[in-house]
């Protein structure tokens, strides 16, 4: 299947600074690619959709203005996480679609701690 | 609103045996569901998917099952392994997007 990276793997930050994460779709273009989170325990919830040359779509509830999210290339797409604050620590995973299966590829996650 | 729910946290299994992980959701607009498999602090890999026009998929050990009425899916896993020990998720899709709606979540332990 496809591949798709995730930098950093995981990132610790003091409160009050922006997080960077990078996805990458490594042998495939993808004009789309989502985000999700996902707490411990719990489910992963799309965040939002990232499209390639154009404004991301978020979820009901994902602040546009704290995530920002920018597609700049077929390959690549970035999630900022701005002013970042404890409540904000959690598993950040990315995806770009569709397989032969309908099937989404995942990148392997960030995993993002906020002092 | 959950759209998708799988309402067993976690299963337990001898190997050798079969798992059955269930899945149900609410929104008649989903039209293809998959299963993915996670393990903790790694991004979900892709198990097996089905249509809304069938209501069978079969793939090596792992067979899905449809029931559009009940809006009920499942996942048969036979015979179990223990390093199918993990959390699988079953997701859902439709309409105009390709955005995935995830259910909470099965840990299934397979006991040696």
């Amino acid at each position: 299947g496809a591949v798709v990276s995730q930098h950093p793997s995981w990132v610790i930050c003091k409160s009050g600074t922006s997080v960077k994460i990078e996805c990458r779709s490594l042998d495939f273009q993808a004009t789309t690619m989502f985000w999700y989170r996902q707490f411990p325990k719990q489910s992963l919830m799309l965040m939002a959709t990232s499209n390639e040359g154009s404004k991301a779509t978020y979820e009901q509830g994902v602040e546009k203005d704290k995530f920002l999210i920018n597609h700049a290339s077929l390959t690549l797409s970035t999630l900022t996480v701005t002013s970042a604050h404890p409540e904000d620590s959690s598993f950040y995973i990315c995806s770009a679609p569709p397989g032969p299966y309908n099937e989404q590829f995942f990148g392997p996650g960030t995993r993002l701690t906020v002092l | 609103d959950q759209q998708v729910k799988q309402n067993s946290p976690s299963l337990s299994v001898q190997e050798g045996r079969i798992s059955i992980l269930n899945c149900d959701y609410t929104n008649s607009m989903f039209d293809y569901f998959l299963w993915y498999k996670k393990y903790p602090a790694e991004g979900p890999t892709f198990l097996i998917s089905i249509s809304s026009i069938k209501d069978k998929n079969e793939d090596g050990r792992f067979t899905v099952f449809l029931n559009k009425s009940a809006k009920h899916l499942s996942l048969h896993i036979v015979p179990s392994q223990p390093g199918d020990s993990a959390v699988y998720f079953c997701a859902a899709t439709g309409g105009a997007t390709n955005k995935l709606i995830f259910g909470t979540g099965t840990l299934l332990a397979v006991q040696p």
